[in-house]
């Protein structure tokens, strides 16, 4: 079983939907949850960071992190062609490497 | 503030050969992580550098190895290529401060270096 698994897509929405992506972790002692935005041809820039189990906000973006049932969200209000791109959610791990997901690539059409 | 820099941007290389790559971390941080990214896949860890030592490996094998110099910036070498090891490779700085065991979140990674294995 992989540390990470996230739901491949693609995606593909209408502009102004709500966009849901999701990652499941295997190790109940994971704490510290991230989801990172990549565009083409660019490294991983980060969006959301949370630690432990609960929701967190910023702006349009909502990261929810559910520890009893081990399940990473990451929730886009009111999508934005701009918000193109691929989405990795990751988990910091002893304190010095990152767990990634493989990734879901997201278009949002105007 | 500058960000992460990584050079050469693509590179095109022949099984077996033997490739450097090159990152200068962000100004300010001390880290530097080295990451493999498969087309259509996760980063995958290679290893960390924090003061000049190996902080840190993933499931690489030893002809992936490291450098890292004092003024942060990092060497990631990979001997006899494999077609396999064609992907992006990816630098990441941070700061790790005394007293913590870990970075947490400020991580910053670079736009990559493109290898090509034929």
């Amino acid at each position: 079983q992989k540390e990470v698994e996230q739901d491949p897509g693609p995606l593909s929405v209408p502009e102004g939907a709500i966009v849901s992506l999701n990652c499941t972790y295997s190790n109940s002692a994971f704490q510290y949850f991230m989801w990172y935005r990549q565009y083409s041809r660019k490294g991983p820039e980060l969006l959301m960071y949370t630690y432990s189990s609960g929701n967190k906000e910023d702006g349009r973006f909502t990261a929810q992190v559910d520890k009893s049932s081990k399940y990473i969200s990451l929730f886009i209000r009111d999508s934005q062609p701009s918000d193109s791109a691929t989405y990795l959610c990751a988990i910091l791990v002893g304190g010095n490497q990152f767990y990634f997901g493989t990734g879901t690539s997201l278009t949002v059409i105007p | 503030e500058t960000g992460v820099t990584q050079s050469p941007t693509h590179l095109i290389k022949t099984r077996g050969q033997q490739v450097t790559l090159r990152c200068s971390s962000q100004s300010g941080h001390n880290t530097v992580s080295w990451y493999q990214q498969a087309l259509g896949q996760g980063p995958q860890f290679i290893f960390q550098y924090y003061r000049e030592e190996e902080n840190g490996r993933g499931n690489f094998p030893p002809r992936f190895s490291g450098l890292q110099f004092p003024n942060y910036s990092s060497e990631l070498n990979v001997n006899a290529l494999e077609l396999d090891d064609s992907a992006l490779y990816l630098c990441a700085s941070s700061l790790l401060r005394q007293g913590f065991h870990h970075s947490t979140y400020g991580y910053t990674f670079g736009s990559g270096t493109r290898l090509t294995v034929v």
